[in-house]
């Protein structure tokens, strides 16, 4: 079956460094990929996304290349916030399910 | 603007009793699904609906119930069965390829 691997957690950092979140997919065919961010006491929301291989979607800094050689979209920002601490979710859609695949999730804190 | 809304944020349950925790979203999308979040964990499918009168188990479907009368509701029943029933539970929604999320309901069993 499908599934989704993250790096583990909790991660934390200084502000303004370099952000790393690794994610890699098992899939059949060529899913669609996601980047989800949930803040304390909250939903998920989207925060980027990749339809197909090499896309790279990128919003609020951050960004993310679907890789289809090694099944990767490692989700980066070049400086963070203490503003970007949350737990982070990779994802992958699952067409003929209809529904989505999970990581396990990422905590990032960001110390000032 | 459109959205999904669920509602209570917070619900408190006796033991042996049936709670019923509501999401409504305005987006005109067909599928919707209903997750469970635990302290420091990810998500686990409860179940989820395609399309109106229809709905599948996901992964942890026991002890809970669902209804979808209509497109634009998705209500959760959680019954005396589901013997560990504290949790945050989030609703969401699709139009394909994405979901968008509920801001979640914590239910604590008192």
């Amino acid at each position: 079956g499908n599934s989704v691997t993250q790096m583990e957690g909790p991660v934390t950092l200084s502000e303004e460094a370099f952000l790393t979140i690794n994610c890699t997919y098992t899939a059949t065919g060529y899913p669609s990929l996601f980047w989800y961010v949930q803040y304390p006491g909250e939903g998920l929301q989207l925060l980027l996304k990749a339809t197909k291989a090499d896309d790279k979607g990128s919003n609020k800094g951050f960004e993310a290349t679907y890789r289809k050689e090694t099944t990767s979209f490692h989700l980066e920002k070049g400086s963070v916030q203490v503003s970007d601490s949350a737990v982070y979710f990779c994802a992958l859609w699952e067409t003929n399910a209809g529904k989505s695949t999970f990581g396990d999730g990422t905590t990032l804190t960001v110390k000032p | 603007d459109g959205g999904i809304t669920q509602s209570p944020k917070y619900l408190f349950r006796k033991e042996g009793q049936n709670v019923t925790l509501s999401c409504e979203q305005n987006l005109n999308h067909d599928a919707m699904y209903w997750y469970r979040q635990d302290p420091g964990q990810g998500l686990r499918l409860i179940y989820y609906s395609q399309i109106v009168n229809d709905f599948q188990k996901g992964d942890i479907a026991e002890g809970y119930s669902v209804s979808r009368e209509k497109k634009e509701s998705f209500p959760l029943t959680v019954t005396s069965a589901q013997k560990n029933p504290t949790a945050f539970y989030l609703c969401a929604s699709s139009i394909g390829r994405g979901y968008t999320f509920g801001s979640g309901t914590r239910l604590t069993v008192v």
